[in-house]
């Protein structure tokens, strides 16, 4: 049974850098890609970006500029990092696994991790 | 503004059936799979429904998932009260070059 466990800080001031960490216990951490997704207080999803075990990355083009997706195969765990945070970053940040039986990029997220509330006030 | 339009809420009673709409273009629904995923209130997105119309290993039957050319619907049976959430279709934009979400929408069982 594959489990994801994220962590990180959950409150920022604007313009600091938001830094989460999502570890994978149980499973294969190869042959899948490792996703982050958002979701701001009362509204919807949104994807962040997504790292396979070699370090191939894909992101929102919406915040490529500010986005910092990595990979440590050694302990199984990928990281996220957001720049130059602002209030409209303030959200829930899920860790999620991704399955692309059909091929890459085609896929979806089968195991999610709890979340991780972030805040952003100054 | 999502992507992918679905409706805000949708209601029925208790034993019911309802559908739930999503709604998009030929980069998106038109030329990939569909997921499902279902939110209940606090906590994280739990999948239902991947490749349009699959369920995962201890999903019931009574949730099914269907595609027509730019559009998919979510199909619940035998509502139950434990079936209150809110429901997300999800997708590859190949346009976007972007996972894409729907805006969700809220169950309430009457």
């Amino acid at each position: 049974q594959v489990q994801l466990q994220q962590w990180g800080a959950g409150l920022l001031k604007p313009s600091e850098t938001l830094s989460l960490t999502c570890a994978v216990y149980g499973g294969s951490f190869s042959g899948y890609y490792w996703s982050w997704i958002r979701q701001p207080p009362g509204k919807g999803l949104e994807w962040i970006g997504e790292i396979n075990h070699s370090g191939s990355t894909n992101y929102n083009p919406s915040l490529k500029s500010r986005v910092t997706i990595s990979v440590d195969t050694s302990k199984n765990q990928f990281s996220l990092k957001l720049s130059s945070v602002t209030a409209a970053d303030t959200a829930v940040y899920y860790c999620a696994r991704l399955v692309f039986n059909s091929g890459y990029p085609k896929g979806y997220m089968d195991v999610w991790g709890k979340g991780t509330t972030v805040t952003v006030s100054s | 503004q999502s992507v992918l339009t679905q409706p805000p809420s949708v209601s029925a009673a208790p034993g019911q059936k309802v559908t739930i709409s999503c709604s998009g273009s030929s980069s998106n629904i038109g030329n990939n799979y569909v997921s499902w995923y279902q939110q209940l209130p606090g906590t994280a997105p739990k999948l239902l429904i991947y490749d349009n119309n699959k369920r995962p290993s201890g999903i019931p039957d009574r949730f099914s998932g269907s595609k027509s050319g730019t559009s998919a619907t979510l199909g619940i049976t035998g509502l139950q009260t434990g079936d209150e959430a809110d429901y997300y279709c999800g997708t590859w934009d190949s346009s976007l070059s972007a996972r894409v979400f729907g805006g969700g929408t809220k169950l309430t069982v009457l």
